[in-house]
């Protein structure tokens, strides 16, 4: 079995300042991860994934993560954020061993608030 | 443009009357998922599908049921068995063997 903490369930910050939202993972076997965001009354879209290789990964509107596998955690950063970015982010994990495809397991969310 | 359609965005329903959510793509995936999302609860898997006229639990599908008739489609009824049905639904599909699944735009559901 898997589970996935987000750290913070609300994060607020200064246009242009960095972020970084924190997720941690459990696993009894290796795992893919991702990042996925959501805005307002929508479905979600694929931020970043790390699959395999190297562990820094970007992805798209500036973010990157980095796996970390001792500590068990793929931390979402921006060096800039924008008013725009203000959305929830959701950290998913996916088992390698298992066959039902993109079976995910989520994160509880964080609501990331960029502030004028 | 390729993509998972589910409707309608908004659904009210009244208290003990069986519902059902739509959703259909067009990217010629095999496999189909529905997830419930609930605030500061993240989301949630009700059922999945690897292939036509087969699907399985998910975490939480009691009070739900699905079928799969055809490849493009996996329609979900929240039945009155479901306690607690007022909640944001969300439809997903991806290759079988995929590391990536794609959403539809949701439905909301509320019940009264």
């Amino acid at each position: 079995a898997q589970s996935v903490t987000q750290l913070d369930s609300q994060v607020p910050v200064f246009e242009e300042a960095p972020v970084e939202l924190r997720c941690n993972y459990s696993s009894s076997v290796s795992v893919y991860l991702f990042w996925y965001v959501q805005y307002p009354n929508q479905g979600l879209q694929l931020l970043l994934k790390y699959l395999s290789g190297s562990t820094l990964v970007k992805g798209i509107n500036g973010f990157e993560a980095e796996f970390n596998k001792s500590q068990t955690s793929f931390h979402l950063r921006k060096p800039s954020v924008h008013i725009s970015d203000t959305a929830e982010y959701f950290c998913a994990v996916s088992d390698l061993a298992e066959t039902s495809g993109s079976r995910l397991t989520f994160g509880e969310g964080t609501q990331l608030t960029v502030n004028p | 443009d390729g993509g998972i359609t589910q409707s309608p965005k908004y659904l009210f329903r009244k208290e003990g009357q069986n519902v059902t959510l739509s959703c259909e793509q067009n990217l010629n995936h095999d496999a189909m998922y529905w997830y419930r999302q609930d605030p500061g609860q993240g989301l949630r898997l009700i059922y999945y599908s690897q292939i036509v006229n087969d699907f399985q639990k998910g975490d939480i599908a009691e009070g739900y049921s699905v079928s799969r008739e055809k490849k493009e489609s996996f329609p979900l009824t929240v039945t009155s068995a479901q306690k607690n049905p007022t909640a944001f639904y969300l439809c997903a599909s991806s290759i079988v063997k995929g590391v990536e699944a794609f959403f539809g735009q949701g439905t909301r559901l509320t019940v009264v």
